[in-house]
């Protein structure tokens, strides 16, 4: 079956620094790809999204490419902020005939000091 | 606003009871997800239901029943049956795209279930 490895936090960091968090996945076909993020107490919101090989997707100085030939997508941001302390997680999609589920990594909780 | 509403925030149960969490969305998606989390951990699927009147058992089941019978609404009752009830429990929706492989989902704010 499809899944999803992200690397084990907690990943701590000064603010300013850069941020990579490793995410590889495992599917049939051609999966779309996901980071959501989970502030403390709060649901899931989405972070960005690639839906194809080679697509970047962007939002909020966050970045993650999607690289087939890997099968990786990890997320990557140049001056992290205090702000951005939360837990990211990698998914993937399944096809429609699978209910479109999301198959979703263990998380990965990021803590960014002043 | 469109959006998905859980409700309560926190909910308390003794052991043995029944207890039925919310899931209301607004936003017309076909699709409805329950997920746990548990702390420190991803999520796992409960049930899902891509249209009314229809759902399917996610990968951690077993103590869980869920209804759909209307678009809007997806609740999901813990029984007594389930073992171990204490976690966060995030409801989703969707819509999926015909053709295509993207469907993200929207989550809703999340019910925190304490076990006493």
């Amino acid at each position: 079956g499809n899944s999803v490895t992200q690397m084990e936090g907690p990943v701590t960091l000064s603010e300013e620094a850069f941020l990579t968090i490793n995410c590889t996945y495992t599917a049939t076909g051609y999966p779309s790809l996901f980071w959501y993020v989970q502030y403390p107490g709060e649901g899931l919101q989405l972070l960005l999204k690639a839906t194809k090989a080679d697509d970047k997707g962007s939002n909020k100085g966050f970045e993650a490419t999607y690289r087939k030939e890997t099968t990786s997508f990890h997320l990557e941001k140049g001056s992290v902020q205090v702000s951005d302390s939360a837990v990211y997680f990698c998914a993937l999609s399944e096809t429609e005939a699978a209910g479109n589920k999301l198959t979703f990594g263990g998380g990965t909780r990021v803590l960014v000091k002043p | 606003d469109g959006g998905i509403t859980q409700s309560p925030k926190y909910l308390f149960r003794k052991e043995g009871q029944n207890v039925t969490l919310s899931c209301e969305q607004n936003l017309n998606h076909d699709a409805m997800y329950w997920y746990r989390q548990d702390p420190g951990q991803g999520l796992r699927l409960i049930y899902y239901s891509q249209i009314v009147n229809d759902f399917q058992k996610g990968d951690i089941a077993e103590g869980y029943s869920v209804s759909r019978e209307k678009k809007e609404s997806f609740p999901l009752t813990v029984t007594s049956a389930q073992k171990n009830p204490t976690a966060f429990y995030l409801c989703a929706s969707s819509i999926p795209n015909e053709g295509s492989s993207y469907n993200e989902q929207f989550f809703g704010p999340g019910t925190r279930l304490t076990v006493l």
